[in-house]
């Protein structure tokens, strides 16, 4: 199945740095979400964007749905530790009612001390 | 509110052996979802249902995988029998048409499954 391609694939950072990653896909979507998945545990939705152009903020995290509706950017802004792990973007189409999800490859971020 | 929950959060078994993974939904979402998490990869649906009935298991591995949900609330996912290739994290996920968030889906913590 496709997976929606993710750059950059991994991140090393210092505390309190800004950190922007994104996700482009050959194909349209609906609605975009940016999910965060610690170690052993599921993925956490951070953001919801649904209109293209849509630029939308939740804390220190903002996101935009890019407007081919094909791509789609997180951005973090101060970094903190708890920050640490692996972020994926998801896109949502919907066929007759039916709602399919489709992921990213994930970017893994990891903080320096 | 309670989350998604999913138990066992770990399981190993040998390869050719049977093994079930259950999930409760959050209360009230009529959707549940199965997605397969291989190490180092996005998670990947495997098969969808909407209340009691199948919506979606288009990339299930039918030959090898089961799953059911037949009161539309808790749901379990089968493999018989396991491969090596099947050891990955199970996610089960529900959402809600009246969610705040339309279209979003929520996860439990997954099952580690390790085949040797």
């Amino acid at each position: 199945g496709q997976q929606l391609n993710q750059s950059p694939q991994s991140m090393f950072i210092q505390e309190g740095e800004d950190v922007s990653m994104n996700c482009t896909s050959s194909s349209i979507f609906n609605t975009w979400l940016w999910y965060k998945q610690d170690p052993g545990e599921g993925p956490v939705l951070l953001i919801a964007l649904y209109k293209a152009g849509e630029l939308t903020s939740n804390g220190r995290l903002t996101a935009q749905f890019g407007i081919t509706r094909k791509d789609s950017f997180l951005n973090i802004s101060a970094s903190i530790p708890s920050d640490v792990g692996i972020y994926f973007c998801a896109g949502l189409k919907t066929n007759f009612g039916n709602e399919k999800l489709t992921f990213g490859t994930g970017t893994r971020l990891t903080i320096i001390p | 509110e309670a989350g998604v929950a999913q138990s066992p959060r770990y399981k190993i078994i040998e390869k050719r052996q049977s093994v079930a993974f259950w999930c409760n939904p959050i209360s009230g979402h009529a959707t549940l979802y199965w997605y397969q998490q291989i190490l180092g990869q996005g998670p990947k649906l495997l098969i969808q249902f909407q209340n009691n009935g199948v919506v979606d298991d288009s990339q299930l591995p039918k030959d090898r995988f089961s799953a059911e949900r037949l009161k539309g609330v808790d749901s379990t996912l089968k493999i018989q029998p396991a491969k090596l290739e099947d050891s990955a994290v199970y996610l089960c996920a529900s959402s809600s048409g009246t969610s705040s968030f339309p279209g979003a889906q929520y996860f439990g913590p997954g099952t580690r499954l390790t085949v040797l």
